[in-house]
């Protein structure tokens, strides 16, 4: 089946550790998205990218890094720079860039902990 | 800069009752308004609206736009425990078809 993966679903780090979070798609969309959603701030743009090996700063890029080396994948960094990184990360994918509809497809989510 | 507005923020109803979500904005570049239903993890797709006045409706869903007055509604008919969830509505805008997302509407229903 078609769909957005995202791994680890629950993830526990220290403060001071980079943690990469994972993110494939297999629905041959363009553009991909991440997104971060705390309680009562509803989603937040991290970064986008519209094209492979091309990627643009969201509402809240500062901490992060992300890279886009193939079409499927979109893999995103908190570094230990991020603030607060305690969070649920969200993962989109659209086709393409948005398209005439900007309908996004979500993949299930990754929890960060830090302790 | 561009803002998304939803209200309520959270709202209690009892199965049967009929609710209105709000949604209003203001964004450069407007394109399209999309509605989300948020349970517990991936937010899912519900209607995506593009000119005013035109309702979407899918079963007791029903969503409207008025792009001079800027705002779309979101109604629910006859409420199940069912239809508990987080309420989103985001705004795709601009070239680079961005959306903005309002902090969404959490919507409690007791049977």
């Amino acid at each position: 089946d078609g769909g957005i993966t995202q791994s680890p679903k629950y993830l526990f780090r220290k403060e001071g550790q980079n943690v990469t979070l994972s993110c494939e798609q297999n629905l041959n969309h363009d553009a991909m998205y991440w997104y971060r959603q705390d309680p009562g701030q509803g989603l937040r743009l991290i970064y986008y990218s519209q094209i492979v090996n091309d990627f643009q700063k969201g509402d809240i890029a500062e901490g992060y890094s992300v890279s886009r080396e193939k079409k499927e994948s979109f893999p995103l960094t908190v570094t230990s720079a991020q603030k607060n990184p305690t969070a649920f990360y969200l993962c989109a994918s659209s086709m393409p860039s948005g398209g005439p509809t900007g309908e996004l497809f979500f993949g299930e989510g990754s929890r960060l902990t830090v302790l | 800069e561009d803002k998304v507005v939803q209200s309520p923020l959270s709202l209690v109803v009892h199965e049967g009752d009929t609710v209105t979500l709000n949604c209003s904005y203001e964004v450069t570049n407007f394109r399209s308004l999309l509605w989300y239903k948020q349970e517990k993890k991936a937010p899912t797709f519900l209607f995506m609206l593009t000119s005013s006045g035109i309702e979407k409706k899918s079963g007791r869903l029903s969503s409207i736009l008025d792009k001079k007055e800027l705002f779309s509604i979101l109604n629910i008919t006859a409420t199940q425990t069912g239809d508990s969830a987080v309420y989103l509505c985001a705004v795709v805008r601009g070239s680079n078809y961005k959306l903005t997302f309002g902090k969404g509407t959490l919507l409690t229903v007791n049977p």
